[in-house]
Formats: structure tokens, sequence, C-alpha cells
């Protein structure tokens, strides 16, 4: 089936340093993507998400882009700190027929240097 | 506002035993979603609930999962027998119907290890 994968399994970045975190997906149809964020012994926390019809949205310190050309998402944190240190999953959703379980991919670690 | 709830949060059990998962959903949430995340992978969704009714099941290997919402709010997934594969985080999401967003709300999940 299809699914959703993301380009680096490890991302290193320095406190207070801007890190983006990419993804590739690759069913059109998909109507929202979403980003979640995944500490240690938790389950998945909401970050933000974008309807497909959208091609930018941002929220507290972070902004998602879409680009569905190339089918391309990605994750923007702003000034990044200790506690954004986590895997980092897209995901997407195709909610056409009332399913809409989300298909994840693989995830992002990312490590914040001091 | 309280969020989704699992038990037990780890389990330990031999293969060919039988092992329950329970989840409790975020108050008023009518969808409800099972998935399973293996070691290094994002989470995959095992079956997905409308209420009390099933909306989507075609990734449970039925032979040997089974899940039931039967008064439409508390859920409990079950393995029997479980096997050494079935290893993994068990996570239970919820969302509220209403909405069309993406936005599914997950609990903290239930770590099984099958020896």
């Amino acid at each position: 089936g299809e699914s959703v994968g993301l380009h680096l399994p490890t991302l290193s970045v320095q406190e207070g340093d801007n890190s983006i975190i990419n993804c590739a997906y690759s069913n059109s149809a998909s109507d929202y993507f979403i980003w979640y964020k995944q500490e240690s012994g938790k389950g998945p926390q909401f970050i933000i998400d974008i309807r497909s019809n959208m091609d930018k949205r941002q929220g507290q310190r972070v902004t998602v882009l879409l680009n569905k050309t190339v089918k391309h998402l990605s994750l923007q944190i702003a000034a990044t700190q200790p506690g954004d240190s986590a895997v980092y999953f897209c995901a997407e959703k195709n909610s056409g027929g009332g399913a809409d379980g989300l298909t994840f991919g693989k995830g992002t670690h990312l490590i914040i240097q001091p | 506002e309280a969020g989704v709830a699992q038990s037990p949060r780890y389990k330990i059990i031999e293969k060919r035993q039988s092992v329950a998962f329970w989840c409790n959903p975020i108050s008023g949430h009518a969808t409800l979603y099972w998935y399973q995340q293996i070691l290094g992978q994002g989470p995959k969704l095992l079956i997905q609930f409308q209420n009390n009714g099933v909306v989507d099941d075609s990734q449970l290997p039925k032979d040997r999962f089974s899940a039931e919402r039967l008064k439409g709010v508390d859920s409990t997934l079950k393995i029997q027998p479980a096997k050494l594969e079935d290893s993994a985080v068990y996570l239970c999401a919820s969302s509220p119907r209403a909405r069309v967003s993406g936005t599914q709300y997950f609990g903290p999940g239930t770590r099984l290890l099958v020896l």
C-alpha cells in the first residue's frame, strides 16, 4: 500500500537554531497532512496539520509547508529548544468513505545539541 | 480535559498466551482507533470504530486479533494467541467526529513484550 516516508532518520541541530524536518508522501488523494511529536515512552502528540488545499500553515514556533507538485511536506521549528528533542512523524489522512485512519512514516529523531 | 487513558502500561507474556488492552477515549469522542507501533517504526492502524461500529479493520490480523467497543465508549483489543512479532506498543487514539481535520489524540500506549 501507499505510505508516507521521511528523508532522514536523525537530525541534529544546535539549540536556538531553526530545524527543518522533511517528508515525502505518495497518496495524492490524501486530504490532510499532520505532524506528530513523540517523546520516549509517550504516545504521539499532535503538533499541526494542513489541509490539502493549502500550501502553508503556521502555529506557535512551527510552520508546515505542503508542496503538492512534488508531494513534499516539511515541518519548520523556530528557535529549537531542548524540549523539542523527540521523534517527529508525518502522517496523511484520506477521509473518503468514512475511514480516516492515519498512515504514518518512519519518523525523524530530532537531537538538540547545547 | 482528560486525555486518552490506556491500561495496562506494560505487559510481558509468553508466546501463545492471550492478552487484552483497554482504552478509554476522550469524553464525547465518537471515533476510536487502535494502532500498533513496532520499535523504530511509525504507528500502523489496526482498527477504527465510529461509536460502537467498525469503520475499518482491513489491517487487523483477524485470526488472532479482536477488538470491541460495545457501548460506544471504552474499547478493548485482544490478542489470542500472541506471537513473538506482536511485541510492540499498542496505541489508542480518539477524535471528535464532528470535526473534519486530521486531529487524533493518542493515549500513552501499552508496551507489550512477547517472550
